[in-house]
């Protein structure tokens, strides 16, 4: 099968840094997604790692090493507006051609204290 | 550039009620993604629609649900008759099919579907 697994929730305070992390068991997939979702609001597209390593956009970055199975959202500098539920999702390359299925994980609840 | 529009916002019917939601794409954009969401299950993928031709349905809980897209800019998915498991927030995203980034998707802001 092909899951997707991250904690549940995360708690941190402002100001402070964050790691979310999302394991998969997949035989193969195109890339590692994290999209961010506020309470009563719609997922939005964060990240994408095509490749292993470090993508960094502002205070957010996102990591990937599929010889690890492995893969996490940082999230720096962390402000109240972060609270938020973070997803990671991948599309599986299972499926040939132009499939745009994404596999989505469960999400993890940031809770950003003062 | 408007986003993905979806209508109604809210709804709320009564068990056995035909309940029928509607999703317009971001123009240009030619993959309609149709999700479901709820705190036990999470987000779950219906259906989706690459070019108005349904690819993957296998979301699809049953043959209560179906799915259309009759058009580039337009897709309804219709419950038939609504049961009050089918309460969740419904949404609705589109991408292109050569997206870069590869996989974002674009979601409307979602349709709160209650069953009574």
């Amino acid at each position: 099968g092909q899951s997707l697994e991250q904690p549940s929730e995360v708690t941190a305070v402002e100001g402070a840094i964050v790691q979310i992390n999302c394991t998969y068991q997949t035989s193969g997939f195109y890339g590692l997604s994290w999209y961010q979702q506020h309470d009563g609001g719609a997922p939005t597209f964060l990240s994408y790692n095509a490749l292993d390593g470090l993508e960094e956009t502002g205070r957010f970055s996102s990591f990937l090493s599929r010889s690890d199975s492995y893969g996490y959202l940082l999230l720096q500098e962390l402000q109240m507006k972060d609270s938020a539920s973070y997803f990671c999702a991948v599309r599986p390359r299972r499926d040939a051609g132009n499939n745009r299925k994404l596999i989505w994980g469960l999400g993890t609840s940031l809770a950003v204290n003062p | 550039d408007a986003g993905v529009i979806q209508s109604p916002r809210h709804e709320v019917t009564e068990m056995g009620q035909e309940v029928t939601l509607r999703c317009k794409p971001i123009s240009g954009h030619n993959s309609l993604f149709w999700y479901r969401q709820t705190m036990m299950r999470g987000l779950e993928l219906l259906i989706y629609f690459n070019n108005n031709v349904p690819i993957d349905d296998s979301g699809m809980p049953e043959d209560r649900f179906s799915a259309k897209m009759p058009n580039a800019s337009f897709s309804t998915l219709k419950i038939q008759p609504s049961e009050p498991r089918d309460s969740a927030v419904y949404f609705c995203a589109s991408s292109k099919i050569r997206q870069d980034p590869y996989n974002e998707q674009f979601f409307g802001p979602g349709t709160r579907l209650t069953v009574l």
